[in-house]
């Protein structure tokens, strides 16, 4: 089944301590993006990614880290998260630009 | 910056009854994504338009793009329960951005 995968689902952790999303698919989709979602503010992209080895910053790109060493896979990566990235976290991908984009199930991510 | 306004901003209908989800950009749309989310869960893909005029159908539900590509709109007919959620819909900024719009809640009464 083609789709966009997410680990983990839920997360809690506390300010400072370094945590990964992971986010793969398997579509050979050149395109992968994560945006975060929150309350009156809609879908915010962070990062986003053209092939591998070449990523770029979004609308709000502070306080995190993309790789793309495979096409496949996409991490996001907060060093030391804070209160405010508390939030619910999407990864997408698409074949190329202006194609339908598909996304991962969300990350629900609380930081205490 | 492009942006997207959705009206409105929440809905509440009874089943059965028909409902339009508007979108509306100051900017010429190049294309124009219709997004389902249930509650806090996943965007699900309803459709795409790119042409000025086009109009698609999945079901129930018709979304249309105006002819200067600054306006879709999304119909549902004889809304039932399982049609709840929130409608994004989501444009092209050019530079491998898809922003989106805040979203229409919708409520279906049983």
């Amino acid at each position: 089944e083609a789709q966009v995968t997410q680990n983990p689902r839920y997360l809690i952790t506390v300010t400072g301590k370094k945590l990964t999303v992971t986010c793969s698919q398997n579509m050979n989709h050149e395109y992968m993006s994560w945006y975060r979602q929150d309350p009156g503010l809609g879908l915010r992209q962070i990062y986003y990614s053209m092939n591998v080895e070449v990523t770029d910053k979004g609308d709000v790109p502070e306080g995190y880290k993309v790789s793309r060493k495979e096409k496949r896979n996409f991490p996001l990566i907060l060093e030391s998260p804070s209160p405010n990235q508390t939030s619910l976290y999407f990864c997408a991908s698409r074949f190329r630009e202006r194609e339908t984009q598909y996304f991962g199930p969300g990350t629900r991510l609380l930081v205490l | 910056s492009q942006e997207l306004e959705q009206s409105p901003q929440s809905l509440i209908v009874q089943e059965g009854k028909n409902l339009t989800i508007n979108c509306t950009s100051s900017k010429t749309l190049y294309g124009l994504y219709w997004y389902k989310q249930k509650y806090g869960e996943g965007l699900i893909f309803l459709m795409m338009l790119q042409k000025g005029g086009e109009e698609k159908s999945h079901e129930k539900i018709t979304a249309k793009l105006d002819e200067k590509k600054q306006q879709s709109s999304l119909h549902i007919t004889a809304s039932q329960p399982s049609h709840a959620g929130i409608y994004l819909c989501g444009a092209d900024s050019g530079a491998n951005n898809l922003f989106f719009g805040t979203g229409t809640r919708l409520t279906v009464i049983p």
